[in-house]
């Protein structure tokens, strides 16, 4: 069975600091991993994409790393601001049919504290 | 350029009546997908339609539940009947191509549907 396990369920940090947030996955046969910020009450957002030939992802103070090897990702937030608080999510995509389905993960709530 | 949009934001239900909820797409995207997300649970894909046809409806429950993308018009996901079990947000996506490696998703901000 297709799954995405994130770690921690949630996390607080105080501001300025960096965290860094897990997804496992058991998804095959792999298409690509995305990682999503979702504000309390709005759609997810994509942060990052990378496919199975790519270890690392930058976007602003968010890197994402990816071993599909052992079927690991990592997203790391540098100097946490406040509006950094959400949830963010891990969705990796596997191919079937012709389509891709993304698979989520329930989320990393991140909550940044002055 | 305004971004996928879905209306009601919020829908209010009793047991037994019908749910209709409304997704228009970003300008240029012939590609929808609904997800529902249930408190405390990761979204769950449920259809994936293009202009006038269902691709994958692979998450859908085979009953009361039906999903449309006309020609003209917003995507509609409708749920005949409703249990309080379908509580939950139901988020819309669009994007301007299939579902190939690169095409991103961009969602819109969820209906949430209470039942009573």
């Amino acid at each position: 069975k297709n799954q995405v396990e994130q770690s921690p369920q949630s996390l607080i940090i105080l501001e300025r600091k960096n965290c860094t947030l897990q997804c496992n996955y058991t998804v095959s046969p792999f298409s690509n991993l995305r990682w999503y910020k979702q504000d309390t009450g709005r759609g997810p957002v994509s942060l990052t994409i990378m496919t199975f030939s790519e270890n690392t992802k930058s976007n602003g103070r968010y890197t994402a790393t990816l071993d599909a090897d052992t079927k690991q990702s990592s997203l790391h937030i540098t100097a946490s601001q406040l509006s950094d608080s959400a949830s963010y999510i891990c969705v990796v995509s596997f191919s079937s049919g012709g389509s891709y389905i993304p698979t989520f993960g329930r989320g990393t709530s991140l909550i940044v504290h002055p | 350029n305004a971004g996928v949009m879905q209306n009601p934001r919020h829908l209010v239900r009793r047991r037994g009546q019908e749910a209709r909820l409304r997704c228009s797409p970003m300008k240029g995207h012939s590609h929808v997908y609904w997800y529902r997300q249930l408190p405390e649970e990761g979204l769950k894909f449920m259809v994936y339609l293009q202009k006038e046809n269902i691709i994958d409806e692979s998450g859908m429950p085979k009953e009361r539940f039906s999903a449309e993308f006309p020609k003209e018009g917003p995507s509609i996901l409708r749920i005949q009947q409703v249990v309080r079990g379908d509580s939950a947000a139901y988020f819309c996506a669009s994007s301007t191509a299939g579902t190939g490696s690169y095409n991103e998703q961009f969602f819109g901000p969820g209906t949430r549907l209470t039942v009573l």
